[in-house]
C-alpha cells in the first residue's frame, strides 16, 4: 500500500524567510512524485513533479523539490516566499503498477505567511 | 493555469436527491480523473477515463456514482441518491496520459447535502 505523509499540519514563516515542507512517502518500486497548492476555495494547481534523473526539481513560482530515495521524502522548498503562497499545498505518489495514474495524497500542510 | 471546467461551482440537494457534475478537460488531454476532496483535505480517488473508457473506479463508485466521458461531450459524475456524507468538492482533473503525466484539476464543485 502506497501512502504519503506530510508531518506539518501547519507552517507559519515571515514574508521573505524560506520555507521547507516535508513529505515522505512509503513505496519501494517505480513512481512519480508531484507538489500541487490550493488557494482557499479553488482547485489544485501543479508545482512540479519527478520522476527520474535530477533528484532536484524546480517548479513554478521559484518553488523546487529535492527527491531523496535513501530518505523515502521529496521536500518542497522555496528560499523566499511571498504573502501569496499561502495556501495549503500537498504532495502526491502515483504508481503505474498498482493504480492506473491515480495520485494518492498527503494530509496537506497549510502554510501561512505573515508580513 | 489549468483550462479544465467544472460546472456547476456549487449544488445543493437533499438527502435521496440526484447530484450531477460535469467537466470539460484540457483540449488534446484523453485521460480524466474525479477525485472527492472532503473538509478534512482527505482526498478520495473515484474513477477515470482514458477517452470513454473507464480504466480504473473504485468499489464506491461502483455502486451509487456513475460517470461517463462520451465522445464530443463533458464528461459527468452522477450521484444516484445523494447523502449526508457525500458532501465535499468533487474534482476534476485531465492529462495526455494515465501516467507520469501532471494532472491539470478545474476548481471542482462544492456539493453540499442537506
Amino acid at each position: 500500500t502506497q501512502t504519503v505523509s506530510q508531518s506539518d499540519a501547519h507552517v507559519t514563516v515571515f514574508e521573505g524567510d524560506s520555507v521547507e515542507l516535508r513529505c515522505n512517502y512509503s513505496y519501494g518500486g517505480s513512481i512519480y512524485l508531484s507538489w500541487y497548492i490550493q488557494h482557499h476555495g479553488h482547485g489544485l494547481q501543479f508545482l512540479l513533479k519527478y520522476y527520474s534523473g535530477n533528484p532536484v526539481v524546480q517548479g513554478v513560482n521559484g518553488f523546487e523539490a529535492e527527491f531523496s530515495k535513501s530518505d523515502s521524502s521529496f521536500h518542497l522548498r522555496k528560499a523566499s516566499v511571498h504573502w501569496s503562497d499561502s495556501a495549503v499545498y500537498f504532495c502526491a505518489v502515483s504508481a503505474k503498477i498498482y493504480n492506473q495514474g491515480k495520485l494518492i495524497f498527503g494530509q496537506g500542510t497549510k502554510l501561512s505567511i505573515k508580513p | 493555469n489549468s483550462k479544465v471546467i467544472q460546472t456547476p461551482r456549487y449544488l445543493v440537494k437533499g438527502q435521496g436527491q440526484k447530484a450531477k457534475m460535469r467537466c470539460i478537460p484540457e483540449k488534446g488531454h484523453p485521460v480524466v480523473f474525479w477525485y472527492q476532496q472532503n473538509k478534512n483535505n482527505e482526498f478520495k480517488f473515484l474513477i477515470n477515463f482514458q477517452n470513454q473508457e473507464v480504466l480504473q473506479q473504485i468499489d464506491m463508485t461502483e455502486k451509487r456514482f456513475s460517470a461517463e466521458c462520451p465522445s464530443n461531450s463533458p464528461c459527468s459524475l452522477e450521484i444516484q441518491s445523494s447523502e449526508a456524507g457525500d458532501s465535499a468538492l468533487y474534482l476534476c482533473a485531465s492529462s495526455i496520459r494515465d501516467w507520469y503525466a501532471e494532472q491539470f484539476f478545474g476548481p471542482g464543485t462544492r456539493l453540499t447535502v442537506l
